[in-house]
């Protein structure tokens, strides 16, 4: 069982649509990370938390807004997606840099 | 710049065959090394990791040796199972830095 937790594990989200993908643990690590995975690709790294701060936003479109509520919530807020932005979307969490935890994922569709 | 460069697949073995898959880096400084694994519908597990030059990392039955003066982290295995099937990263952190990154990924296929 992964430590970190992912919900949903499936969403389908049209266009216009406003949806947020949860991801929770419980391990006390102090940093949080989104990452987004198109078929057959590595992760690419989106957000970085610290201690609830956003430290690393890599360029993300303003379309996806993440949120860390507490030091073991991290949302990510979806809004007017593209088809393009279909993915497998993971979070994961460490206690220093290393070694991330990963979670099973959100796979995403959006039509 | 940081980067790790893995080679191509898909990997297909028999089972108990000797596994290796290849991965070189390029890094400023002194990155540490990571293989993580990728099961079907999951997301990624940390396999081994080092963290310095010599340094081997082993877990499973799976080892790399973290080699400085090839900067290379292959991963080998001497026999492997079916339920190895998966995606294997290779990846490095580098020394003040929040961000790993990772090679494109090897698939293996092992067959009974």
């Amino acid at each position: 069982d992964t430590e970190v937790t992912q919900t949903p594990k499936h969403l389908v989200m049209g266009m216009t649509n406003k949806k947020s993908l949860k991801c929770e643990q419980h391990m006390g690590h102090r940093a949080m990370y989104w990452y987004k995975q198109k078929a057959k690709k590595p992760p690419e790294l989106m957000f970085v938390y610290s201690y609830e701060k956003l430290s690393i936003n890599e360029s993300v479109p303003s379309r996806f807004s993440p949120e860390c509520p507490n030091s073991s919530l991290l949302n990510l807020h979806l809004h007017a997606l593209q088809p393009e932005d279909s993915a497998l979307y993971l979070c994961a969490s460490s206690q220093g840099l290393w070694p991330l935890h990963f979670g099973n994922g959100t796979r995403l569709t959006v039509t | 710049g940081n980067s790790v460069t893995q080679m191509e697949g898909p990997v297909t073995l028999s089972e108990e065959a000797f596994l290796t898959i290849n991965c070189t880096y390029t890094a400023t400084g002194y990155p540490s090394l990571f293989w993580y694994v990728q099961y079907p519908g999951e997301g990624l597990q940390l396999l081994l990791k080092a963290t310095k030059a010599d340094d081997k990392g082993s877990n499973k039955g799976f080892e790399a040796t973290y080699r400085k003066e090839t900067t290379s982290f292959h991963l080998e295995k001497g026999s492997v199972q079916v339920s190895d099937s998966a995606v294997y990263f290779c990846a490095l952190l580098n020394t003040g830095f929040q961000k790993l990154v990772f090679g494109t990924g090897t698939r293996l296929l092992v067959s009974p």
